[in-house]
């Protein structure tokens, strides 16, 4: 089966400017996550989506980060503004339930470096 | 919420010898254990994962033991070879909420 994409890979931009980055999980996957992950540290949630639906949510920088998922598939993280320490590779993953298979699938990530 | 410790950060052993990478975790309601491999500049992989109902999982020259009492959980790699260097990182799940340790750099020197 076709595993998660995302794109970009790879963004380069200055601090106070904006970025959106585009998930899409493995067909079927209710289940949608967004990591941070910053050099040397392991995943850190953002956020968590069942379906169009937020589930988790509480670790996500509201002031500047924000995410949607509006058909259930596809999901777009965006940062506005960023700031230097927002650098980090992005990374989505999904799975098809929470509880019900925990397996969760990661995509390639997004490394995102603010100058 | 949930806290995931993991040590050592950096391991390096010899090829063909075992390395055991150690997590503990704070919440006594966690009930999914899984490791992932990440090399460098890819995405993590899920390895093996031990639920709460059981106490040690095998595959092959990897497995996992879970301490519920004590609130630990180790992988182990028996035979290590060059292609087991990596990041390996554990993670605990209650309810929707994983958490990750920070990451072992395991080196497995020829």
């Amino acid at each position: 089966e076709a595993g998660v994409a995302q794109s970009p890979r790879y963004k380069i931009i200055e601090k106070r400017q904006s970025v959106a980055f585009w998930c899409n999980p493995i067909s079927g996957h209710a289940t949608l996550y967004w990591y941070q992950q910053i050099l040397g540290q392991g995943p850190k949630l953002l956020i968590q989506f069942q379906n169009n639906g937020v589930v988790d949510d509480s670790q996500l920088p509201k002031d500047r980060f924000s995410a949607e998922r509006l058909k259930g598939v596809d999901s777009t993280l965006k940062i506005q503004p960023a700031k230097l320490e927002d650098s980090a590779v992005y990374l989505c993953a999904s799975s098809l339930a929470p509880q019900g298979t925990y397996e969760q699938y990661f995509g390639p990530g997004t490394r995102l470096t603010v100058t | 919420g949930e806290n995931v410790e993991q040590h050592p950060s950096t391991l390096s052993v010899q090829e063909g010898d075992s390395a055991v990478i150690k997590c503990t975790y704070s919440d006594s309601a966690s009930n999914y254990f899984p490791w992932y491999k990440q090399e460098l500049g890819k995405r993590p992989q899920l390895i093996i994962d031990i639920r709460s109902n059981v106490g040690e999982k095998k595959d092959q020259r990897i497995a996992v033991t879970l301490n519920k009492t004590a609130k630990h959980f180790s992988l182990h790699i028996t035979e290590t070879q060059p292609e087991d260097s990596a990041v390996y990182f554990c993670a605990a799940r209650v309810d929707n909420d994983m958490r990750f340790g920070a990451g072992t750099r395991l080196t497995v020197k020829p």
